[in-house]
């Protein structure tokens, strides 16, 4: 049974490029959350989704980013024009319920020069 | 908004003391979950605690969830080098979009 799974796993952007990251989510879960985590730092939870739709994006920047879900594929965080702070790890879980633990995937280090 | 905070953020012991870390949270939570991160990794989940003065056991980890559900705690006995990490406490309240939030972690080196 496969984990959760990210791609890239390491991402080198200029600034102003876009970055484009993608999560497979658990087999039979339909919950995905995204997270940031800057060095040093703890994790900043950014959107929750399930199947094609958004449920909570309190904590993604209005700006530039956008996150989807759709019915078929993995989910995809994008990041348009990104700029040198968007450097960091971002890592996706999924979990079967709400409420459940959350497996996470082994991120993707977003380097931007 | 729900504050998850977990002080310090880093400590060290020699290998076969124990060791014990706090998360407290701002508001009631309906569960709080324990997640290890190791260097370089991934965050694990650990265990969830969802009752009301909860203890439970994983070999020398003991994790306790407050009479108030606004705190925990983390106990390790008689520390190892595998335990170095960053432990994170997330907690939950209830609510129809409930969503983990997140302590900063306490990192945890070990000295052999």
């Amino acid at each position: 049974n496969a984990g959760v799974m990210q791609n890239p796993r390491h991402l080198v952007r200029r600034r102003g490029q876009e970055a484009r990251l993608r999560c497979s989510p658990m087999k039979g879960h339909s919950h995905v959350y995204w997270y940031r985590q800057l060095p040093e730092e703890g994790l900043k939870f950014m959107v929750y989704l399930q199947k094609e739709n958004i449920i909570d994006e309190s904590g993604m920047p209005k700006e530039r980013f956008s996150a989807e879900f759709p019915k078929e594929g993995p989910s995809i965080l994008r990041i348009q024009q990104v700029v040198r702070g968007d450097s960091a790890a971002y890592f996706c879980a999924s979990s079967s319920l709400v409420a459940y633990e959350q497996y996470f995937g082994p991120g993707t280090r977003l380097t931007v020069t | 908004g729900q504050q998850v905070m977990q002080i310090p953020q880093y400590q060290h012991v020699q290998e076969g003391e124990d060791f014990t870390t706090y998360c407290n949270s701002s508001t009631t939570l309906s569960n709080i979950q324990w997640y290890k991160q190791r260097p370089g990794g991934h965050p694990v989940f650990l265990i969830q605690l969802v009752k009301s003065g909860e203890v439970k056991k994983q070999k020398r980890l003991t994790f306790q969830f407050g009479e108030a559900k606004k705190n925990s705690s983390l106990h390790i006995t008689a520390t190892q080098t595998t335990d170095v990490g960053t432990y994170f406490c997330a907690g939950e309240t209830a609510g129809a979009n409930s969503k983990l939030t997140f302590g900063k972690g306490i990192t945890l080196s070990v000295r052999p």
